[in-house]
C-alpha cells in the first residue's frame, strides 16, 4: 500500500461549509505537502509542512501534522464551488529522497 | 514567470511504438521530475533529474527512460508501448531537490495507447 493514504476518498459539501481530509503515512518524514488537482490538469502546490512543525495556515487552508500518529489533516474553511478538486498529500520520507503521493480525496462543493 | 510547459498535450499511439514527451521547467529550476497518473495506480514517481543527472528512479521497467539537457529541459521516452502505458504523464520542476521543495506541475501529456 502507499506511503500516504487520504481519508475520505470522496467528500461532498455545500458551499460555505468546512471540508476536512486526513492523510496517514507509514514511515518517518522530512516534510509533508498538500496539492490540489482540478480535473485533467496538473497539480498545484498548497502547503509544505516540515516534520518539526505542527500547524500551518495559508488563506482559508489550515494544515496540521502529528508525527506521533503519523498523520496530517487539511482543513478548507468556508468552501467555494471553485474548491471542487482532488486533494493529495505527498510525503518526503527520511529514507526515500523522493516525494510519494497518496491516492487523493475528491472534494465536491455544491453551490 | 512562465509555468511548466509540457508538449504535446495529447498523444495517441499504437502498441509497440515509442513516444517522446517534452517538459520545459520554470526558468531557474534545476530539478525536473516525472510522474505517471492513472485511475488505478494514482500518481507514480518515474524519475527525477537534477543538473542533467538522474537523481532518483521509481519502479518502472527499462522501457521508460529520460534525460535532461543543459538548459534544464527534460524529455521522457517510452519504448515498445503497451496498453497499460495509457496515462496522464506529469512533469514537475522545483528549485531544489524535488522532495524538499514545492513542485510546480505542468498540465501533463495524456497518452492513449491503442
Amino acid at each position: 500500500s502507499q506511503q500516504g493514504e487520504e481519508d475520505p476518498q470522496a467528500l461532498s459539501i455545500q458551499e460555505g461549509e468546512n471540508a476536512t481530509m486526513n492523510c496517514s503515512y507509514k514511515t518517518s518524514i522530512n516534510n509533508l505537502q498538500w496539492y490540489r488537482q482540478n480535473s485533467g490538469r496538473g497539480l498545484v502546490h498548497l502547503i509544505l509542512i516540515r516534520s518539526n512543525e505542527r500547524e500551518k495556515h495559508s488563506g482559508r487552508l489550515r494544515v496540521t501534522l502529528d508525527t506521533s500518529k503519523k498523520s496530517s489533516s487539511l482543513l478548507i474553511t468556508a468552501s467555494r464551488a471553485a474548491d471542487t478538486a482532488s486533494y493529495f498529500c505527498a510525503t518526503d520520507t527520511v529514507a526515500g529522497n523522493k516525494l510519494t503521493f497518496g491516492g487523493g480525496t475528491r472534494v465536491l462543493v455544491k453551490p | 514567470k512562465a509555468g511548466v510547459t509540457q508538449t504535446p498535450r495529447y498523444l495517441i499511439k499504437t502498441r509497440g511504438q515509442q513516444v517522446t514527451l517534452s517538459c520545459s521547467p520554470i526558468s531557474g529550476h534545476r530539478s525536473v521530475s516525472w510522474y505517471q497518473q492513472t485511475p488505478g495506480q494514482g500518481l507514480q514517481f518515474l524519475f527525477e533529474y537534477f543538473s542533467e543527472t538522474q537523481r532518483n528512479k521509481g519502479n518502472f521497467p527499462g522501457r521508460f527512460s529520460g534525460r535532461q539537457f543543459s538548459n534544464s529541459r527534460s524529455e521522457m521516452n517510452v519504448s515498445t508501448l503497451e496498453l497499460g502505458d495509457s496515462a496522464l504523464y506529469l512533469c514537475a520542476s522545483s528549485l531544489g531537490a524535488m522532495s524538499r521543495s514545492p513542485l510546480h506541475f505542468g498540465n501533463g501529456t495524456r497518452l492513449t495507447v491503442t
